[in-house]
């Protein structure tokens, strides 16, 4: 079982509309989660970081943790044309190595 | 406001050659880390270097060295290059190891013919 798990996508949604991007991850004892958003031929940018369950919003962007599933996911509001990215999940390793395990990226397509 | 600077930004190797890639950083940052981004696999670390004068292994070190030259670079080396090491190659830094708000450089995109 992969560490971090996303739907590859693409993800598609109008202009407007909610788009929500889910990660799973494997280790119960991870504590803390991070959104990167990556543009087409770009680097990663962090957009995004969650340390406790239940809600935490930042303009249009809301991360949703849900410990006990092991899930969590990311909600973005009123989705503009310029979201269209990938969005890769980021987990820190409980034990051992000490540096963030990154899931594959969902890509999202907001059509106008 | 250069951030995490990475040369090159494309390179084309035959098997066999060597190369290295290299990376700097200006925020006075501890750690510093490569990944390698393929298709439909994501973001796989390579070296990290949690604090100058440390370096370790990541998910997928085989083919590679680093070093950590001083505080603010981090170099890559491939030896000899194999066409699996095709790749885009990331640096990124943060303030220490437990802060995850990585800064990522621009990135290499090196194709071993």
């Amino acid at each position: 079982q992969k560490e971090v798990e996303q739907n590859s996508g693409p993800l598609s949604v109008p202009e407007g509309a909610i788009a929500s991007l889910n990660c799973t991850y494997s280790d119960r004892g991870s504590q803390s989660f991070f959104w990167y958003r990556q543009y087409s031929g770009k680097s990663p940018e962090l957009i995004m970081s969650i340390y406790s369950n239940g809600d935490k919003e930042d303009g249009r962007f809301t991360a949703q943790l849900n410990k006990a599933s092991q899930y969590v996911s990311l909600l973005i509001r009123d989705s503009q044309p310029s979201d269209s990215a990938t969005y890769l999940c980021a987990v820190p390793p409980f034990t051992g190595r000490r540096a963030l395990t990154f899931g594959s990226g969902t890509r999202l397509q907001v059509q106008p | 406001n250069a951030g995490v600077t990475q040369t090159p930004k494309f390179q084309v190797l035959k098997t066999g050659q060597s190369m290295t890639l290299q990376c700097a950083q200006d925020m006075n940052h501890n750690s510093m880390y490569w990944y390698r981004q393929d298709p439909g696999m994501g973001l796989r670390l390579i070296y990290y270097s949690a604090s100058e004068g440390t370096t370790d292994k990541g998910e997928v070190p085989n083919g590679y060295n680093v070093s950590r030259l001083n505080k603010r670079e981090f170099s890559l080396r491939l030896e000899s290059a194999a066409p699996s090491q095709t790749s885009v190659y990331f640096c990124a830094s943060s303030r220490g190891p437990l802060d995850y708000g990585y800064t990522f450089g621009s990135g290499t995109r090196l194709t071993v013919v």
